[in-house]
Parts: structure tokens; sequence; C-alpha cells
């Protein structure tokens, strides 16, 4: 099983650069979510979405994009990348059972200079 | 609002030690309890559950039970072995509309040999 596919898993951008970070499951999941992780400051939640063609705000969702055109995929935009988005990013999924767990791809490392 | 707490680290140990990792929450409702452990380079998994009051949740020699009266789940393993580093999370999901999870910041334990 695939499980949580994240691509690409890393990727160096200039400041000012654009670009879309990709996440798909396999898992016919409903719910879908994009989180941050820096040093000391554990996963912060920037969007997520309940389902196909819904997205919401997060903890931090400033300077992002979401889409979830497809059930499957959901995507996470920087239209102007900032230095201060350097971070690890995760996607995560789960169904929308009570007490299941969030099922996480392995991660994109981003680093904008 | 809703929080996790959890030791800081990084915890080290020798190898056949005794592990314990505090956990603490504050949430409205009543959440479900996880930890998720993270390898290096890698996204986070889950590592066991509770879901209701005095449930006990285990996995891989590793246990924790949800304490409703001091709104704990410490994380406790008899014996550690090396390949147990890594980084653990403990982590709270209420259904507020989006199963949204809320992360510890996270503790890493070193195992020595």
């Amino acid at each position: 099983n695939a499980g949580v596919t994240q691509t690409p898993k890393f990727r160096v951008l200039k400041t000012g650069q654009s670009m879309t970070l990709l996440c798909a499951q396999d898992m016919n999941h409903e719910y879908m979510y994009w989180y941050r992780q820096d040093p000391g400051m554990g996963l912060r939640l920037i969007h997520y979405s309940v389902g196909e063609g819904t997205t919401a705000k997060g903890e931090v969702p400033d300077g992002y994009n979401v889409s979830r055109l497809k059930k499957q995929n959901f995507l996470l935009g920087l239209e102007s990348a900032a230095p201060s988005q350097t971070s690890v990013y995760f996607c995560a999924s789960r169904n929308g059972e009570e007490g299941q767990p969030q099922h996480f791809g392995d991660g994109t490392r981003l680093s904008i200079l | 609002g809703d929080s996790v707490t959890q030791m800081e680290g990084p915890v080290t140990l020798s190898e056949e030690a005794f592990l314990t990792i505090n956990c603490t929450y504050t949430a409205t409702g009543y959440p479900s309890l996880f930890w998720y452990v993270q390898y290096p380079g890698e996204g986070l998994q889950l590592l066991l559950k509770a879901t209701k009051a005095d449930d006990k949740g285990s996995n891989k020699g590793f246990e924790a039970t949800y304490r409703k009266e001091t709104t704990s789940f410490h994380l406790e393993k008899g014996s550690v072995q090396v390949s147990d580093s890594a980084v653990y999370f403990c982590a709270l999901s209420v259904d507020t509309g989006g199963f949204k999870t809320i992360f510890g910041a996270g503790t890493r334990l070193f195992v020595k040999a």
C-alpha cells in the first residue's frame, strides 16, 4: 500500500518563487491536512480539508493556499516564497470515524534562499 | 483552547533502561489520545492510542493509559532498545468538524548501546 505520497521530497527555492507541493492518498480518506514542522515547535496545521472541494484554514495559513479538486489529492501552494517558509512539510489523511489516527507522508524538505 | 504538553528532551538512556515520557492535555469534550513516533527522514506513524478514560494503548512493548482524572497519557516502556531512538509525539483529537489533531512539541529519545 502506498498510503500517503508527497512530491517532491526536497526542493530549494529562491525568495519570491512559487511552487506547489502535491499530496496523494489511496485510502479513500475524507479528511486531509497540511502541517509544517520546525525545530522545537512540533507540528503546526496550515490548512485542512473535510472533503473534496472544501478547504479550511488552520493555525498558520498565511502565505499558503490549498486546493482539493479530487478526493485523493491535496495541493499546497506557495505563491511567493519567503525564507520564513523554510521547513519540513507533512501531509496527512484520515477517515471520518472517531478515534482514528492520521496517516502521514514522509515529508517535503523545502529551503527558501 | 485544546493543548498538549509533553516533557522536553532530549532523553538519553542506556539500552534496557525503563522509559517514561510524560504527557498532559487540556481539552473540552472527550478527546482520543495518541502517541506517534517519528524516525529520521520519515513522517509520523501511529505508535498507540486510547479513545476513552482508563483505556490502555499498547504496541511494541510501549504502553500508555488514558487518565481522565489527571488529564495525562504518559508513555512507558520497560526495556528500551537502540532501535527505539526516535522523536515521540503525544497528541489529542476531538471531533470539532475537522477531526483536527493537536500535537505536543515532541520528545527526542536517544538510546545508547
